[in-house]
């Protein structure tokens, strides 16, 4: 049972353009979520987190949206670089030890 | 340079052996995790010990089994009983094991059966 969900497995964007990528969740109890960002033959790195109480989130290029009441997170990153294509996953977590991950999402930005 | 390090890149099974999956931190974190991805699908957790000598199971942890007897090291070995082993295999840290802690990745192992 995904808990944890990112259906769109690809997006490619033009550089210089934004890039939104989207991430649904099921279990009202998350209360805290991140992005990690993975190139390949390397284990995904950090890039910024948010707790339920915000609904914004902003580092430098990215920012992280997110709805609860659609139960929905988003990555915006403005401006898009070629050295941002990546798998990028959502992960959220409430109260224990345990993060649930989204399937991914690879984002290709096009020169 | 303080990382996660995680041997070897690719590891071979044959039918009904057990193989163990090294991973090592030498960022004095306390809480270690494995977690599995196949095609298609999240990180899935299997393991996960927030402190020397303790563990605990996460959702998919039959057919694996951990040890956690120095803070540096969270092998994994997965026995015979995993009856679908192949997957891309990752190792992660945290300072504690609280739910908000950032969890900092190994490269992974991708392990398949012969």
């Amino acid at each position: 049972d995904q808990q944890v969900k990112q259906n769109s497995p690809s997006l490619s964007v033009q550089e210089g353009r934004i890039s939104i990528l989207n991430c649904d969740y099921t279990n009202s109890m998350f209360d805290y979520f991140l992005w990690y960002k993975k190139y390949p033959a390397e284990g995904p790195t950090f890039l910024i987190s948010i707790s339920s109480i915000k609904d914004k989130n902003e580092d430098g290029r990215f920012t992280v949206f997110l709805n609860k009441s659609a139960k929905h997170l988003s990555l915006h990153i403005v401006p898009s670089q070629p050295g941002d294509s990546a798998v990028y996953f959502c992960a959220a977590s409430w109260n224990g030890n345990q993060f649930y991950f989204g399937t991914g999402t690879s984002l290709t930005v096009i020169p | 340079d303080g990382g996660i390090t995680q041997s070897p890149k690719y590891l071979f099974r044959k039918e009904g052996q057990n193989v163990t999956l090294s991973c090592e931190q030498n960022l004095n974190h306390d809480a270690m995790y494995w977690y599995r991805q196949d095609p298609g699908q999240g990180l899935r957790l299997i393991y996960y010990s927030q402190i020397v000598n303790d563990f605990q199971k996460g959702d998919i942890a039959e057919g694996y089994s951990v040890s956690r007897e120095k803070k540096e090291s969270f092998p994994l070995t997965v026995t015979s009983a995993q009856k679908n082993p192949t997957a891309f295999y990752l190792c992660a840290s945290s300072l504690g094991g609280g739910p908000r802690e950032t969890q900092y990745f190994g490269p992974g192992t991708r392990l398949l059966v012969l």
